[in-house]
Protein backbone atom coordinates (compact mmCIF):
# COMPACT_ATOMS: atom_id res chain seq x y z
CA UNK A 1 0.00 0.00 0.00
CA UNK A 2 1.15 3.34 -1.10
CA UNK A 3 -0.19 6.23 0.65
CA UNK A 4 0.29 9.76 -0.49
CA UNK A 5 -0.97 13.00 1.02
CA UNK A 6 -1.26 16.58 -0.19
CA UNK A 7 -1.03 19.33 0.64
CA UNK A 8 2.24 18.89 2.83
CA UNK A 9 1.57 22.48 4.56
CA UNK A 10 -1.70 24.26 4.20
CA UNK A 11 -2.07 27.53 5.76
CA UNK A 12 -5.54 29.19 6.83
CA UNK A 13 -7.53 32.15 8.04
CA UNK A 14 -9.50 31.62 11.55
CA UNK A 15 -12.73 30.52 10.15
CA UNK A 16 -12.15 29.01 6.64
CA UNK A 17 -11.98 25.73 5.65
CA UNK A 18 -9.07 23.74 5.43
CA UNK A 19 -9.29 20.46 2.94
CA UNK A 20 -6.40 17.71 3.24
CA UNK A 21 -6.50 14.76 0.27
CA UNK A 22 -4.50 11.52 0.68
CA UNK A 23 -4.68 8.92 -2.08
CA UNK A 24 -3.61 5.14 -1.34
CA UNK A 25 -3.17 2.44 -4.13
CA UNK A 26 -4.78 -0.73 -2.91
CA UNK A 27 -8.18 -0.86 -3.94
CA UNK A 28 -9.31 -3.70 -1.25
CA UNK A 29 -8.29 -1.09 1.19
CA UNK A 30 -11.51 -0.87 3.76
CA UNK A 31 -10.31 1.80 6.91
CA UNK A 32 -9.23 4.97 6.52
CA UNK A 33 -8.35 6.85 9.61
CA UNK A 34 -7.08 10.50 10.29
CA UNK A 35 -4.44 11.31 12.83
CA UNK A 36 -3.71 14.93 14.73
CA UNK A 37 -0.27 15.60 15.96
CA UNK A 38 0.10 18.38 18.29
CA UNK A 39 3.66 19.56 19.43
CA UNK A 40 5.29 17.63 22.10
CA UNK A 41 2.33 14.75 21.58
CA UNK A 42 1.61 11.92 19.85
CA UNK A 43 -0.59 11.37 17.06
CA UNK A 44 -4.68 11.35 18.09
CA UNK A 45 -7.04 9.34 16.39
CA UNK A 46 -9.74 12.19 15.27
CA UNK A 47 -11.66 10.68 12.64
CA UNK A 48 -12.08 7.36 10.13
CA UNK A 49 -14.48 5.77 7.70
CA UNK A 50 -15.03 2.61 6.61
CA UNK A 51 -15.61 1.63 3.04
CA UNK A 52 -18.82 0.90 3.26
CA UNK A 53 -19.71 4.60 3.57
CA UNK A 54 -18.89 7.53 1.77
CA UNK A 55 -18.85 10.13 4.18
CA UNK A 56 -18.62 10.62 7.79
CA UNK A 57 -19.13 13.63 10.14
CA UNK A 58 -18.14 15.35 13.59
CA UNK A 59 -18.99 18.31 14.52
CA UNK A 60 -16.31 20.40 12.77
CA UNK A 61 -14.69 17.92 10.94
CA UNK A 62 -15.58 15.34 8.12
CA UNK A 63 -14.05 12.77 5.73
CA UNK A 64 -15.06 11.77 2.50
CA UNK A 65 -13.95 8.43 1.21
CA UNK A 66 -13.93 8.17 -3.39
CA UNK A 67 -13.50 4.71 -3.87
CA UNK A 68 -13.67 4.56 -7.36
CA UNK A 69 -10.81 7.24 -7.24
CA UNK A 70 -9.01 5.71 -4.57
CA UNK A 71 -8.58 8.96 -2.56
CA UNK A 72 -10.34 9.97 0.83
CA UNK A 73 -9.87 14.16 2.25
CA UNK A 74 -10.31 15.71 5.81
CA UNK A 75 -12.63 18.50 6.02
CA UNK A 76 -12.21 21.00 8.80
CA UNK A 77 -14.87 24.06 8.82
CA UNK A 78 -14.35 26.65 10.66
CA UNK A 79 -10.59 26.52 11.34
CA UNK A 80 -9.83 27.78 15.40
CA UNK A 81 -6.33 28.33 15.99
CA UNK A 82 -6.37 25.37 17.88
CA UNK A 83 -6.33 23.27 14.95
CA UNK A 84 -3.29 24.11 14.20
CA UNK A 85 -0.70 20.81 13.99
CA UNK A 86 0.29 18.00 11.56
CA UNK A 87 -2.55 15.87 10.68
CA UNK A 88 -1.86 12.38 8.94
CA UNK A 89 -4.35 10.03 6.86
CA UNK A 90 -3.41 6.01 6.93
CA UNK A 91 -4.53 2.86 5.11
CA UNK A 92 -4.10 -0.38 6.24
CA UNK A 93 -1.44 -2.57 4.90
CA UNK A 94 -3.82 -4.85 2.93
CA UNK A 95 -6.98 -6.56 4.17
CA UNK A 96 -5.97 -10.38 5.12
CA UNK A 97 -3.74 -8.93 7.79
CA UNK A 98 -5.23 -9.13 10.92
CA UNK A 99 -2.44 -7.13 13.26
CA UNK A 100 -3.95 -4.08 11.96
CA UNK A 101 -1.07 -2.37 10.24
CA UNK A 102 -1.53 0.80 8.91
CA UNK A 103 0.53 3.00 6.03
CA UNK A 104 0.87 6.24 6.84
CA UNK A 105 1.27 9.49 4.79
CA UNK A 106 3.59 12.17 4.88
CA UNK A 107 1.47 14.44 6.74
CA UNK A 108 0.07 17.90 6.37
CA UNK A 109 1.39 20.90 8.48
CA UNK A 110 -1.79 23.00 9.15
CA UNK A 111 -1.24 26.47 10.45
CA UNK A 112 -4.42 28.78 11.11
CA UNK A 113 -3.66 32.00 11.77
CA UNK A 114 -6.01 34.56 13.72
CA UNK B 1 -2.67 6.69 33.99
CA UNK B 2 -4.71 6.19 31.12
CA UNK B 3 -4.15 5.38 27.76
CA UNK B 4 -0.23 4.78 27.00
CA UNK B 5 2.56 5.91 28.08
CA UNK B 6 5.97 6.21 27.34
CA UNK B 7 9.16 6.81 29.51
CA UNK B 8 11.25 8.83 29.46
CA UNK B 9 9.80 11.11 27.17
CA UNK B 10 13.34 12.40 26.09
CA UNK B 11 16.74 11.03 25.93
CA UNK B 12 20.46 11.79 24.57
CA UNK B 13 22.72 9.23 24.58
CA UNK B 14 26.01 8.21 22.78
CA UNK B 15 26.88 5.84 20.34
CA UNK B 16 28.01 3.24 22.86
CA UNK B 17 25.40 3.67 25.20
CA UNK B 18 22.82 1.26 25.66
CA UNK B 19 19.49 2.11 27.36
CA UNK B 20 15.65 0.95 26.95
CA UNK B 21 12.49 2.63 25.76
CA UNK B 22 9.47 1.29 27.81
CA UNK B 23 5.75 1.83 27.00
CA UNK B 24 2.83 1.06 28.75
CA UNK B 25 -0.72 0.62 27.67
CA UNK B 26 -3.62 0.53 29.72
CA UNK B 27 -6.55 0.11 27.73
CA UNK B 28 -6.79 -3.32 28.26
CA UNK B 29 -5.35 -4.10 24.25
CA UNK B 30 -3.67 -7.14 22.91
CA UNK B 31 -1.44 -5.69 20.12
CA UNK B 32 1.59 -3.04 20.47
CA UNK B 33 3.64 -1.40 18.00
CA UNK B 34 6.76 1.04 17.60
CA UNK B 35 6.97 3.29 15.09
CA UNK B 36 9.79 5.98 14.13
CA UNK B 37 8.75 9.06 13.72
CA UNK B 38 11.90 11.43 11.61
CA UNK B 39 11.38 14.64 10.45
CA UNK B 40 9.45 15.26 6.81
CA UNK B 41 8.90 11.51 6.80
CA UNK B 42 5.81 9.56 7.18
CA UNK B 43 5.31 6.90 9.98
CA UNK B 44 7.75 4.40 9.78
CA UNK B 45 6.12 1.21 11.27
CA UNK B 46 9.13 -1.15 13.27
CA UNK B 47 7.76 -3.51 15.16
CA UNK B 48 4.62 -5.47 15.93
CA UNK B 49 3.41 -7.56 18.76
CA UNK B 50 0.10 -9.55 19.44
CA UNK B 51 -0.72 -11.29 22.39
CA UNK B 52 3.19 -11.03 23.45
CA UNK B 53 4.18 -12.62 19.67
CA UNK B 54 6.33 -10.35 17.49
CA UNK B 55 4.40 -10.58 13.93
CA UNK B 56 6.37 -8.03 12.28
CA UNK B 57 10.28 -6.81 11.84
CA UNK B 58 10.45 -4.47 8.98
CA UNK B 59 13.53 -4.71 8.15
CA UNK B 60 15.03 -2.99 11.40
CA UNK B 61 18.45 -2.73 12.20
CA UNK B 62 19.62 -5.65 14.74
CA UNK B 63 20.81 -2.56 17.08
CA UNK B 64 17.10 -2.28 17.75
CA UNK B 65 16.03 -5.20 20.51
CA UNK B 66 12.00 -5.15 21.41
CA UNK B 67 10.76 -7.16 24.32
CA UNK B 68 6.89 -7.59 24.97
CA UNK B 69 6.81 -9.15 28.48
CA UNK B 70 2.89 -9.28 28.65
CA UNK B 71 0.36 -7.22 26.68
CA UNK B 72 0.03 -4.22 28.41
CA UNK B 73 4.22 -3.49 28.29
CA UNK B 74 6.56 -3.10 25.59
CA UNK B 75 10.18 -1.95 25.72
CA UNK B 76 12.86 -0.95 22.83
CA UNK B 77 16.32 -1.78 23.41
CA UNK B 78 19.09 0.31 22.29
CA UNK B 79 22.56 0.04 21.56
CA UNK B 80 25.65 1.39 19.26
CA UNK B 81 22.84 3.57 17.66
CA UNK B 82 23.83 6.09 14.72
CA UNK B 83 23.01 9.65 14.81
CA UNK B 84 20.42 9.08 12.23
CA UNK B 85 18.86 7.16 14.30
CA UNK B 86 17.77 10.36 16.57
CA UNK B 87 13.88 10.51 15.88
CA UNK B 88 10.73 10.69 17.79
CA UNK B 89 9.60 6.88 18.67
CA UNK B 90 6.02 6.35 19.11
CA UNK B 91 4.23 2.86 20.34
CA UNK B 92 0.87 2.47 19.80
CA UNK B 93 -1.76 -0.22 20.99
CA UNK B 94 -4.55 -1.81 19.31
CA UNK B 95 -7.44 -4.39 19.77
CA UNK B 96 -6.98 -6.98 17.11
CA UNK B 97 -8.40 -9.21 15.20
CA UNK B 98 -11.74 -8.33 16.96
CA UNK B 99 -13.08 -4.64 17.99
CA UNK B 100 -12.03 -1.19 15.69
CA UNK B 101 -10.03 -3.09 13.50
CA UNK B 102 -6.48 -0.76 13.07
CA UNK B 103 -7.91 1.87 15.52
CA UNK B 104 -4.58 2.78 17.09
CA UNK B 105 -3.71 4.85 20.41
CA UNK B 106 -0.55 6.45 20.35
CA UNK B 107 1.55 7.16 23.22
CA UNK B 108 3.16 10.86 23.75
CA UNK B 109 6.60 10.00 22.23
CA UNK B 110 10.34 9.35 23.17
CA UNK B 111 12.46 12.10 21.48
CA UNK B 112 15.57 10.21 21.27
CA UNK B 113 19.28 12.20 20.06
CA UNK B 114 22.12 10.06 19.52
CA UNK B 115 25.61 11.66 19.42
Amino acid sequence: ENVEQHPSTLSVQEGDSAVIKCTYSDSASNYFPWYKQELGKGPQLIIDIRSNVGEKKDQRIAVTLNKTAKHFSLHITETQPEDSAVYFCAAPEGTTDSWGKLQFGAGTQVVVTP
Amino acid sequence: ETGVTQTPRHLVMGMTNKKSLKCEQHLGHNAMYWYKQSAKKPLELMFVYNFKEQTENNSVPSRFSPECPNSSHLFLHLHTLQPEDSALYLCASSQVPRGSLYEQYFGPGTRLTVT
